[in-house]
Formats: structure tokens, C-alpha cells, sequence
């Protein structure tokens, strides 16, 4: 059966470090994967896409890897924040249209 | 662009009533999703429509569940009739196409009791 898998266990860091997170999946095929963040009580916020040709993607403090060899994608975030606390969500494209959610990794940054 | 809209915030109805979730996604996005999120299951997809046409309802629970998409700027995902194990927080999202970033509502939380 198809499974996202993300560390259900929250991550706390202290801020200014490198926070990394993991999203391992087994029987998809993706085109494309996506992250996306999630606060409290709101719906989740796209950050990145990167697409199966894509090793690396970067955007402000934020890098993605996508590794369709080992099926897994690293989310980055560097130089932390308190502000970036939240829940992180990996998504991967599925049937062509759908986007099958892992359950997300909680992230604490502390001053 | 006033993003994703969703009504009500919050949902509390009892077993076996009927309860209407609905949702306005951005103006000019031909692709709408509804999802289902519980600390259990996580997110999942229970409906996707493209140029207001139901593509995919194979995540829909069961017969109980129905959404209609009547035209581009409104939805609604029914409940008829509700049971407890329906609570969830269920999320509205559209996209510019169907392989398009999403743009989440923030959600109904629908509690039943």
C-alpha cells in the first residue's frame, strides 16, 4: 500500500540552527512533491514544489531535496526561527492530480 | 485576493442531523478539493472537482457524504445524516489547475455529538 511518512515525533531546535526534516514514502511514483506548512487552527501554506528531475530546490532559508532513488525528500530550514514553529507537511502528486498528505512534523525553535 | 473562503469556523451539531460545509475558492482557480484532516488519519482527500465536474470522489466516506459544485465560486460537502466518527476539521482548496500548488481555507471544524 502507498504511505508518506514523516517523523510524527516534534523536532525542537534552538534558533539559529539548521532544522531538518524527513519525508520517506513507499509505492508512489511522483512527478512532483510539495511542502507545506500548517499553524494552529489555519489551513496549510505552500512553501516548495520540486519536480522527480529536480535534485535540489532553494528558496530564501528554505531547501528541499528530493531523492526518487531513495524515495525521500529533506526539507532545510536554515538559521531558525521562533516564527518558524509549526507543522510541516510533505505532499506527493499522485494520479496526476491528487495530493496524498503525509501527516506532518511538528517544529519547535526556541530562543 | 481574499484567499480561500470557508463557512461556518466551527461546526457542533448532534447524531443523525444534516450539516452543510461550504467554501468560495479564489476566483479563477478551475480545480477544487475538499479534505478531511483528524489527528489519526492526517489529511485526506475526499473529493476533487476541475471546471466545476466531480473528477474524483473515491475518498468520499461514505453515501452519507455528497459535494456539489453548482459554479466556479461556490461548493458545499453535506453530511446527511452525521455521526460522531464524522468530527474532523474539513478543509476547502483550490488551485490555479490540477497540478498547481493548493490554496487551503481555514477550515470547519465540525464536531458531533
Amino acid at each position: 500500500s502507498q504511505k508518506i511518512e514523516q517523523n510524527s515525533e516534534a523536532l525542537n531546535i534552538q534558533e539559529g540552527k539548521t532544522a531538518t526534516l524527513t519525508c520517506n514514502y513507499t509505492n508512489y511514483s511522483p512527478a512532483y512533491l510539495q511542502w507545506y506548512r500548517q499553524d494552529p487552527g489555519r489551513g496549510p501554506v505552500f512553501l516548495l514544489l520540486i519536480r522527480e528531475n529536480e535534485k535540489e530546490k532553494r528558496k530564501e532559508r528554505l531547501k528541499v531535496t528530493f531523492d526518487t532513488t531513495l524515495k525521500q525528500s529533506l526539507f532545510h530550514i536554515t538559521a531558525s526561527q521562533p516564527a518558524d514553529s509549526a507543522t510541516y507537511l510533505c505532499a506527493l502528486e499522485n494520479s496526476g492530480y491528487a495530493l496524498n498528505f503525509g501527516k506532518g512534523t511538528s517544529l519547535l525553535v526556541t530562543p | 485576493d481574499a484567499g480561500v473562503i470557508q463557512s461556518p469556523r466551527h461546526e457542533v451539531t448532534e447524531m443523525g442531523q444534516e450539516v452543510t460545509l461550504r467554501c468560495k475558492p479564489i476566483s479563477g482557480h478551475n480545480s477544487l478539493f475538499w479534505y478531511r484532516q483528524t489527528m489519526m488519519r492526517g489529511l485526506e482527500l475526499l473529493i476533487y472537482f476541475n471546471n466545476n465536474v466531480p473528477i474524483d470522489d473515491s475518498g468520499m466516506p461514505e453515501d452519507r457524504f455528497s459535494a456539489k459544485m453548482p459554479n466556479a465560486s461556490f461548493s458545499t460537502l453535506k453530511i446527511q445524516p452525521s455521526e460522531p466518527r464524522d468530527s474532523a476539521v474539513y478543509f476547502c482548496a483550490s488551485s490555479r489547475d490540477g497540478n498547481s500548488p493548493l490554496h487551503f481555507g481555514n477550515g470547519t471544524r465540525l464536531t458531533v455529538t
